[in-house]
């Protein structure tokens, strides 16, 4: 099975634009790309899906190149709540063994 | 309006015995999935169902079955535990199909011993 992978940690400040990347080169034409964030014992939560381009939303933006075989999550201004691991997903096509989590980047947000 | 919930929050169990893990949505939600999450890893899709009556598997299914008992409700069953089933179990729903948003529930932790 194709492997997403993502940076294994970040450090950023209250107040700094985060960008946090992730790899997805088998990624198939029906694929959506799906960003979920998640605290300690908690289930993942919804930030922002893509298909291609640039897609925005009051809480971040997703970018994503012509090739699709990257993608970026940017957080505008982090402040120490945006503290948590972010996964990239990726699927949407019919084969249900394909819809796969990447490996999950932690961020860390200093004051 | 509870979202999707699980039961139980935690359990124990000896290596052979079976448990069945609940889930609940109150969303009318079509798809309902159950992942598991290893220690410091991402989450793997065991199962996924589009609609009640249908199941699909996922990534790493052996060792599971699962029921679609109508549209609120989707069990997965251990029928007899390992200790490498020992993780945190999540379940989760979509409006429409794979790769729509969806929405988690608050994880069901299991040890095996």
């Amino acid at each position: 099975l194709a492997k997403i992978t993502q940076p294994i940690s970040m450090d950023s400040y209250e107040g700094q634009e985060v960008n946090i990347t992730c790899s997805h080169n088998n990624i198939a034409t029906n694929d959506y790309i799906t960003w979920y964030q998640q605290f300690p014992s908690q289930g993942p939560r919804f930030i922002i899906q893509g298909y291609k381009t640039k897609v925005t939303n009051e809480v971040a933006s997703l970018f994503i190149p012509a090739d699709r075989k990257s993608s970026t999550l940017s957080l505008p201004r982090v402040s120490l709540s945006d503290t948590a691991v972010y996964y990239c997903l990726v699927g949407g096509g019919y084969n249900t063994d394909k819809l796969i989590f990447g490996t999950g980047t932690r961020l860390q947000v200093f004051p | 309006n509870a979202g999707v919930t699980q039961t139980p929050k935690f359990q124990v169990l000896k290596t052979g015995q079976s448990m069945t893990l609940q889930c609940a949505q109150d969303m009318n939600h079509n798809s309902m999935y159950w992942y598991r999450q290893d220690p410091g890893m991402g989450l793997r899709l065991i199962y996924y169902s589009a609609s009640e009556g249908t199941t699909d598997k996922g990534e790493v299914p052996n060792g599971y079955n699962v029921s679609r008992l109508n549209k609120r409700e989707f069990s997965l069953r251990l029928e007899s535990a390992a200790p490498s089933q020992t993780s945190v179990y999540f379940c989760a729903s979509s409006l429409g199909g794979v790769g729509e948003t969806q929405y988690f529930g608050p994880g069901t932790r299991l040890l095996v011993l």
